[in-house]
């Protein structure tokens, strides 16, 4: 089945810890981007990726960082100076750009100890 | 003021009612996106339009781009329709997304 897998469902995150957000696709997509969803929000963009090692920062990355080293793969690493993570990730693919459909993981849901 | 907004933020339906979620947007647009977020949290994507109309099932979505306004219809409503209905537009590369419409139908 193709799809997009995202681990762990639920992540819990302790004061001045790193973290990493697993995001996984077998859809053979060129570009990949990461969501951050607060309630009663629209969902922001933090980071996308277009290409194999190459990505651009969103409107909100400040706090976060990625790395795409395969083109399955593009996992988010929310660091010890994003000071508000408390949140829902949702990771998505599309064909080859943002405007196209994109196709959603299952979501991670940060939480802090 | 948001690019992109919805009405109503909630709405309360009964079983079998003709729904209709609308979204206004104040850009231009490449395409204008309709999505399902469930309960669990999972985004699945409706529809994709840039004219006209689309129909799927019980799923209609029309968009009048001089207007710069869409509307989603569910026919037949069921309590499996509950969920959160997204409008996103497409501009310059990205999606824009609007809050959300949160739709609870009841047997």
């Amino acid at each position: 089945d193709g799809g997009i897998t995202q681990s762990p469902k639920y992540l819990f995150r302790k004061e001045g810890q790193n973290v990493t957000l697993s995001c996984e696709q077998n859809l053979n997509h060129d570009a990949m981007y990461w969501y951050r969803q607060d309630p009663g929000q629209g969902l922001r963009l933090i980071y996308y990726s277009q290409i194999v090692n190459d990505f651009q920062k969103g409107d909100i990355a400040e706090g976060y960082s990625v790395s795409r080293e395969k083109k399955e793969s593009f996992p988010l690493t929310v660091t010890s100076a994003q000071k508000n993570p408390t949140a829902f990730y949702l990771c998505a693919s599309s064909i080859r750009t943002a405007e196209e459909t994109q196709y959603f993981g299952p979501g991670t849901r940060l939480l802090v100890l | 003021k948001n690019e992109v907004e919805q009405s109503p933020q909630n709405l309360t339906a009964q079983e079998g009612e003709f729904i209709t979620i609308n979204c206004s947007y104040s850009v231009g647009i490449s395409a204008l996106h309709w999505l399902q977020q469930h309960p669990g949290g999972g985004i699945v994507s409706l529809f994709m339009l840039s004219s006209g109309k689309k129909k799927h099932g019980r799923l209609i979505a029309t968009i009048n781009i001089q207007e710069k306004h869409s509307s989603l219809h569910i026919t037949a409503s069921h309590p499996r329709d509950s969920a959160v209905y997204i409008c996103a537009v497409g501009r310059q590369g990205n999606l824009i997304f609007g809050k959300g419409t949160k739709l609870s139908v009841k047997p």
